[in-house]
Order: structure tokens, then sequence, then C-alpha cells
């Protein structure tokens, strides 16, 4: 297993159309996480998944976003009608269920939106 | 309501010395604590992690120390190298394998 992997490296696209991102996890990891960069800051959680159920949205997510994880592997993040503020680096997390285990990061997804 | 704050943006240390960044955090429901290194164009890495029942943990040239009543943590790496170059976030969560609450980051350079 090579780790948490994200597709694509970077996207640009034009204001008000819509991106889709994927991440694929560790393979025997049940819990998912996304999470949005922007220059300068710390990570912000967005979303979390427990196997296909998604646990908890940030008050960030707003409508435009939306994440799902179908059969519990790997997962999608879509943005509709992008902004010029929703460029930032996506980052997809992956850990076990358990205690004291830390989230592996993939090497997430750079958005520009033009 | 940054509830993580890692208050020095920058820091510059010679080779071989000890570098040591500071985490600040005012939630008092964290109970596990990590550390993340951070290239550009890259995800975060783990580095170390502390669970709140302890107050020090070390892994070769990085120990965390935490100070609950301070609710402060702080990471030393000793001797540093110039690969350790990087910016350093700290990471809070309620327990482990919950969500994170990261700090805004602090840039070491190690200086050769």
């Amino acid at each position: 297993d090579t780790g948490v992997s994200q597709d694509p490296r970077h996207k640009i696209t034009k204001r008000g159309q819509n991106v889709t991102f994927r991440c694929d996890p560790i393979s025997e990891h049940n819990r998912l996480y996304w999470y949005r960069q922007t220059l300068g800051q710390g990570p912000e959680f967005l979303t979390y998944f427990q196997n296909e159920a998604q646990l908890e949205k940030s008050r960030l997510l707003s409508d435009r976003f939306s994440a799902e994880r179908p059969k519990g592997s790997f997962s999608t993040l879509e943005i509709q009608r992008t902004e010029q503020g929703d460029s930032a680096m996506y980052l997809c997390a992956s850990t076990s269920q358990g205690m004291n285990t830390e989230a592996f990061f993939g090497q997430g997804t750079r958005l520009t939106v033009v | 309501d940054q509830q993580v704050k890692q208050n020095s943006p920058s820091l510059s240390v010679q080779e071989g010395r000890i570098s040591i960044l500071n985490c600040d955090y005012t939630n008092s429901m964290f109970d596990y604590f990590l550390w993340y290194k951070k290239y550009p164009a890259e995800g975060p890495t783990f580095l170390i992690s502390i669970s709140s029942i302890k107050d020090k943990n070390e892994d070769g040239r990085f120990t965390v120390f935490l100070n609950k009543s301070a609710k402060h943590l702080s990471l030393h790496i000793v001797p540093s190298q110039p690969g350790d170059s990087a910016v350093y976030f700290c990471a809070a969560s309620p327990n482990a394998g919950n969500m994170l609450t990261f700090g805004g980051g602090t840039r070491l350079m190690v200086k050769p």
C-alpha cells in the first residue's frame, strides 16, 4: 500500500465550472477526512466519513460542496459553480478506528479558479 | 476563534542546534496532540503525537512536551538538520481518530 492517494494533483478551472476530486485512502482505514488549506494557514476541517457514512460537516462546507464515499473506500469531493475563493489545496486524510491513531494525508489537490 | 495557535510564524536555527517549536490551545476538550511537517506542494507528514495522559513523548531526534495546565505543547528537534527545513503544524483533537484542529504553522529554516 502506498498511502493516501489524491487525483488530480492540480486543477485549474474557470469560475462557475464544476470540479470533482478523488481520494483513495489507505486500504485498511475506515475513516476518511477532507481538509482545505489556503496560503499561510493551517488545514481546516471540511467533512469526515466513517465507512460510507458522512458523520460530520464543517460550516465551511457550503451547499456548493458535496462529498461522497459510496462504498466506504474511495471518496469524491465536488465543488459546483466554483468561485475564486475556492482556490486552495484540498487535502484528504485517513485513519483507522481506535485509540491514538494518527491521520495520514495525501499529497493534496491544488485548485486554482480563474 | 483560533483554538490552536502557533505564535511564531518562522524560526531560524543553526545546523546541529536545538529547534523548539511552540503551540498553545484553548479548548479543554482536546485530548490528543500531533505535529506534522509539510513541504511545499505536498500534504502534511505525521511526525509525532502525544496523548494527554503523558507529558512527554520521544522519537529519535523529535520530542514533544505537553503542559496541560498551561495548555501548551512544544516540539524539540535535536540536533537540527538542513533537511528539517519545512513548515511545522501542531494539531489537536478531542480524541484520537477524530477531526483535527490545526495551528497556523511555523516555518523552520535550518542553516548549514
